[in-house]
């Protein structure tokens, strides 16, 4: 049980376009899922906290505009990269738990998004 | 966001040798999670932990909660090829809703 689907698995895309990410959870409803970016060789950092229904909450520092998500029902939130740029370039990992809040986190197998 | 220091950043053991590592965060923390990562793929939960003084096993892995909740360890026994990862902790402070991730500890495992 607690399955989080990623989708795509990694994405080549060209400087200026948007490329967005699915984060699914298969088996369970969540209402809050959580995205991290990792950048090679480094740790999880966590970039916003998606919340269905309502608006996402940001950590300090990303840009909420560039990064847009929507947790539009309680098993699907979406990353949308708006105007990418090679800095962009990351390993975007998805995660969502199960019930409360001290309850686990299960992570999607991550995205590589390329910018070129 | 919090930080989480962990320790140490890389370990070169020998097949069959027992491993420890820890976790370490300036703020007290109400959860602590311990994670394996394999190259190209997600974090995979290992081990939960809830309350102070809590030691809690999966297989060969050994995991506690730090008494000063500001502290998580995690011990591995006789180590096979296939502990290979990167190894995170993560934790849950009493106030917040996120989790925040430790810096890793990279494990190679000699056969």
């Amino acid at each position: 049980g607690a399955v989080v689907s990623q989708h795509p698995s990694w994405v080549i895309c060209k400087s200026g376009t948007s490329v967005k990410i699915e984060c699914r959870s298969l088996d369970f409803q969540a209402t809050t899922m959580f995205w991290y970016r990792q950048f090679p060789k480094q740790s999880l950092m966590l970039m916003a906290t998606s919340n269905e229904g309502s608006k996402a909450t940001y950590e300090q520092g990303v840009e909420k505009d560039k990064f847009l998500i929507n947790h539009a029902s309680l098993t699907l939130s979406t990353l949308t990269v708006t105007s990418a740029h090679p800095e962009d370039s990351s390993f975007y990992i998805c995660s969502a738990r199960v019930g409360y809040d001290n309850s686990p986190l299960h992570f999607g197998n991550g995205t590589r998004l390329t910018v070129t | 966001g919090q930080q989480l220091n962990q320790s140490p950043q890389s370990m070169f053991i020998q097949e069959g040798e027992d491993v420890s590592m820890n976790c370490t965060s300036s703020s007290i923390f109400n959860t602590w999670l311990w994670y394996k990562q394999e190259p190209g793929e997600g974090p995979v939960l290992l081990i939960a932990l809830y309350k102070a003084g809590e030691l809690t096993s999966n297989g060969r892995l050994t995991a506690q909660f730090g008494i000063t909740r500001k502290d998580s360890f995690l011990n591995i026994s006789a180590s096979i090829p296939s502990d290979v990862g990167i190894y995170f902790c993560a934790g849950r402070t009493l106030t917040g809703n996120q989790f925040y991730f430790g810096t890793g500890t990279s494990l190679t495992v000699i056969p």
